[in-house]
């Protein structure tokens, strides 16, 4: 299984909605990320887990707040978004970081924030 | 990490090689070249990746200038479903802190 799951595909949420974005493997990855895609620009890099532990944070604002509550789930906690959080948001996953240039991605979650 | 070129948009013809070229003149002896694809509205797909010799698997082939300033993406067979962007990223194999950095990509756009 060579799959990395994203739920849900499409969210609407408001300003002031509390809402999460959940990512899953079943590969026995130990390193899983969270990435960020504005429309007709490239994945840039959110949050970056390892073991279980926040190993990179590319200075997010705390309006998004992970969470890996074990070694197959990865959780993006949303509250207090802003109209230009709308974008896909991709999780991805590696053997470790180790081998983190061979990521397997998830096929994202497009969020609308309105 | 070295910085890649790439030209933002290629076409070809269904059935045709497609040969995607990526400069990274300042790549450091110890970077690889990797390459990822995205089809519209999917995530990133891990294609291929070299350190210096020519590589090749089920999807493509890559092939790495003997200075290793460029290098160039083959898709010997191009169908309808390869049309997707196409990035080039160059990276030291391992580390701590792992990082893949996209820049804009080639658009390839496969024809009828």
């Amino acid at each position: 299984d060579t799959e990395v799951t994203q739920t849900p595909k499409h969210l609407v949420m408001g300003m002031t909605n509390k809402k999460s974005l959940k990512c899953e493997q079943h590969m026995g990855h130990r390193a899983m990320y969270w990435y960020k895609q504005k429309a007709k620009k490239p994945p840039e890099l959110m949050f970056v887990y390892s073991y279980e532990k926040l190993s990179i944070n590319e200075s997010v604002p705390s309006r998004f707040s992970p969470e890996c509550p074990n070694s197959s789930l990865l959780n993006l906690h949303l509250h207090a978004l802003q109209p230009e959080d709308s974008a896909l948001y991709l999780c991805a996953s590696s053997q470790t970081l180790g081998t983190g240039n061979e990521q397997y991605f998830g096929p994202g979650t497009r969020l609308t924030v309105t | 990490d070295a910085k890649t070129t790439q030209p933002p948009s290629m076409d070809c013809a269904e059935g045709r090689a497609a040969n995607l070229p990526c400069n990274h003149s300042t790549i450091s002896g110890n970077e690889y070249v990797y390459w990822y694809r995205q089809i519209h509205s999917q995530g990133p797909q891990y294609i291929i990746h070299g350190l210096k010799n020519n590589e090749t698997n089920e999807m493509a082939s890559l092939i790495i200038t003997e200075d290793r300033k460029s290098s160039t993406l083959i898709l010997p067979h191009a169908t309808l479903r390869d049309t997707a962007v196409y990035y080039c990223i160059v990276r030291v194999e391992g580390g701590a802190t792992n990082k893949l950095i996209f820049g804009t990509g080639t658009l390839l756009a496969v024809q009828p």
